[in-house]
């Protein structure tokens, strides 16, 4: 199976901050990296996919980069409503794997 | 908008079949470019796939390795929906259970979750 690692586990930031979470493969999964986030008691939402696409209806502050193994997400001046947890996800092969999620907090 | 809604039992017993349904708006369950999939979430776990059916001329399926000896997951072209069944459930499967459509690769549509809980 492909491990997917993600960091930090866990992120405190403010309102108007850049922050970057990156998401690691244990092998090359070219581009087939796409992020997630998950608010308490809600299915995950897709952000991006293919690694850079933005999903339609997604704001632009949110954007994805990487190819082989290595991969991020960058959002560029946090809001209140993006405080919630991201996923990476690898659709390169199965098994489908996940990161173990980056918890996005208030500082 | 593809809409999916799920439906099946929130309480399991142990030794017996989880089974939940997800029902597809929007799109169609024979669609030659979707996939049906089946995911849950539990704090031990995460994110688990643990499947997928999907049509291409004709039916296939995909199962995680860790639940390979105990999962169906099956169409019903009829009523234009996807099922789960897990055989044999422990305390280990409680978590909560997704389905989800994926378009291309990704997991475009999620339906509302349920929680599932096996206990005596």
């Amino acid at each position: 199976d492909i491990q997917m690692t993600q960091s930090p586990s866990s992120l405190s930031a403010s309102v108007g901050d850049r922050v970057t979470i990156t998401c690691r493969a244990s092998q090359s999964i070219s581009g087939y990296l796409n992020w997630y986030q998950q608010k308490p008691g809600k299915a995950p939402n897709l952000l991006i996919h293919s690694a850079s696409s933005l999903q339609s209806g997604v704001p632009a502050r949110f954007s994805g980069s990487g190819s082989g193994t290595d991969f991020t997400l960058t959002i560029s001046s946090l809001q209140p409503e993006d405080f919630a947890t991201y996923y990476c996800h690898q659709s390169y092969t199965t098994p489908i794997t996940f990161g173990q999620g980056t918890r996005l907090e208030i500082k | 908008q593809v809409q999916l809604q799920q439906s099946g039992p929130g309480l399991v017993k142990p030794s017996q079949t989880l089974s939940l349904t997800c029902a597809i708006s929007g799109d169609s369950v024979s669609s030659n470019s979707a996939a049906w999939n089946w995911i849950r979430q539990s704090p031990s776990r995460g994110l688990e796939w643990l499947g997928r059916t999907y049509y291409r001329s004709k039916w296939y399926n995909d199962y995680a390795l860790s639940v390979k000896s105990r999962i169906t997951i099956n169409p019903d072209t009829s009523k234009n929906q996807f099922s789960l069944q897990l055989n044999s459930v422990t305390p280990e499967d409680t978590a909560v259970y997704y389905c989800a459509g994926s378009v291309d690769t990704e997991f475009d549509y999620w339906g509302q979750g349920t929680l599932v809980t096996v206990s005596s």
